[in-house]
């Protein structure tokens, strides 16, 4: 199956920082998320992105598909953004697959 | 619109036993999907229910089965439970806008098997 790798897995860092968390996918996929699992479980979807750029306040991804890859950046941190950031693909077309998560990105924003 | 709902939100069962877990969509959202999430394994998908047919099934034990109503409302039942089938259960519902699929997940389903 396809392969997702996070990087780095553990990043730690003072409130107001910016991050670039990455994502590289084995093979082409016509559907990308990111998401953030708060500390009590919740998966929060926040960038549907099989390629492109987007941007939502703070938070912006870009993928870039025919290199496999994608990059969430978040500026300016806040200790509400710790959690573990998880990178999802799925490569089929309607739902003949469903999402590969990757290891994750464990975020801890330190006030 | 109400979000997508677990329940139980917590569970602890003894080896051997069995378990349903509980998943309601979001309103109007056909397909329903669940995950398994383990600190070793991380987060897998276990099956994809649409119209109350399983379209698609991950690489886990035939004692995990789920199944969907008129409704869209989903369980998942687990039998003969093994200590390795303590994890966080997640159910996403999903639609779709064109081409584009987004998964929105409950808050899950924390099992441990004692």
């Amino acid at each position: 199956g396809i392969q997702v790798e996070q990087s780095p897995p553990d990043l730690i860092l003072q409130e107001g920082a910016n991050s670039t968390l990455r994502c590289n996918f084995s093979d082409s996929v016509n559907n990308l998320q990111w998401f953030h699992q708060n500390p009590w479980g919740q998966l929060i979807n926040l960038f549907y992105i099989p390629s492109g750029t987007k941007q939502n306040g703070r938070l912006s991804a870009t993928t870039v598909a025919t290199e496999r890859y994608s990059l969430l950046y978040i500026s300016s941190s806040q200790t509400t953004d710790s959690g573990v950031y998880f990178c999802a693909v799925e490569r089929g077309h309607f739902g003949n697959e469903k999402l590969t998560f990757g290891t994750g990105t464990r975020l801890t924003i330190i006030p | 619109k109400a979000g997508v709902t677990q329940t139980p939100r917590y569970l602890i069962k003894t080896r051997g036993q069995q378990v349903t877990l509980s998943c309601s969509p979001i309103s109007g959202h056909r397909s329903v999907s669940w995950y398994q999430q383990t600190p070793g394994q991380g987060l897998q998908f276990l099956f994809e229910y649409f119209s109350e047919t399983q379209r698609n099934k991950g690489n886990f034990p035939g004692r995990f089965s789920g199944r969907q109503f008129s409704n869209s409302r989903s369980e998942m039942n687990v039998s003969t439970l093994e200590l390795g089938d303590s994890a966080l259960y997640l159910c996403a519902s999903s639609a779709w806008s064109g081409s584009k699929e987004t998964q929105y997940f409950g808050p899950g389903t924390r099992l441990l098997v004692l």
